[in-house]
């Protein structure tokens, strides 16, 4: 079974620093996306990044980065210049195909990060 | 352009009832998902439907279930309410099932059962 564990509940930074998430993931599957989403106080999930397997080269987005570790089943998120507004909850997600053109992402359990001014 | 839509915002009910929650996609998108949000077991995918017809569905009990309209809007319908279905619900929608790019999620119904 396809889990993913983010072994961090709560984590900190100090304004203008960088910060590194970290999850781990299950699978036997070689094909297959990783996504890290926030969650801020209004609910909603945004997308932060998104990965894909056969991708060897790490994602980028902004300040936002990926260190994608296919082997170890390792992608963590570094955040760097952190501001404000990036204090949320961050889950890592995992994207697996459940049947002919049909998936589901399976989430970790998020970690609460809190950007100190 | 609008983006996922979930009403009611917030709800109340009482152990026994039922209630039916709304997902509108973004315009074009005709694929939605459901989510279950709890402290204790996180985020659970719940359905999937495309074009009206239930494509995958999470291991939850009968008393969840959901349809799509041809508008491509969804509910999801939890009957016979218990205390532990209380929660964040997140409805996703997409253009086609498995989508990678514009998976969009709404900000969900905040369930609470007393």
């Amino acid at each position: 079974a396809q889990t993913v564990t983010q072994s961090q509940p709560e984590m900190s930074v100090q304004e203008a620093e960088t910060v590194t998430l970290s999850c781990t993931y299950d699978t036997s599957e070689s094909d297959y996306y990783l996504f890290w989403y926030k969650q801020p106080p209004s609910r909603q999930m945004i997308l932060v990044i998104r990965q894909e397997a056969y991708k060897q080269q790490n994602a980028t987005e902004n300040r936002f980065s990926v260190n994608f570790q296919k082997a170890a089943k390792s992608f963590s998120l570094k955040i760097s210049d952190s501001q404000l507004g990036d204090a949320a909850m961050y889950f890592c997600a995992y994207r697996r195909r459940t049947g002919a053109g049909s998936y589901q992402l399976t989430f970790g359990k998020g970690t609460k990060l809190s950007v100190i001014p | 352009k609008a983006g996922v839509t979930q009403t009611p915002r917030y709800l109340i009910k009482t152990r026994g009832q039922q209630v039916t929650l709304s997902c509108s996609p973004i315009s074009g998108h005709r694929s939605v998902s459901w989510y279950q949000q709890t402290p204790g077991q996180g985020l659970q995918f719940l359905f999937e439907y495309f074009s009206e017809t239930q494509r995958n569905k999470g291991n939850f009990p009968g008393r969840f279930s959901g349809r799509q309209f041809s508008n491509s809007r969804s509910e999801m319908n939890v009957s016979t309410l218990e205390l532990g279905d209380s929660a964040l619900y997140l409805c996703a929608s997409s253009f086609t099932p498995g989508q990678i790019y514009g998976y969009t999620f709404g900000s969900g119904t905040r369930l609470t059962v007393v």
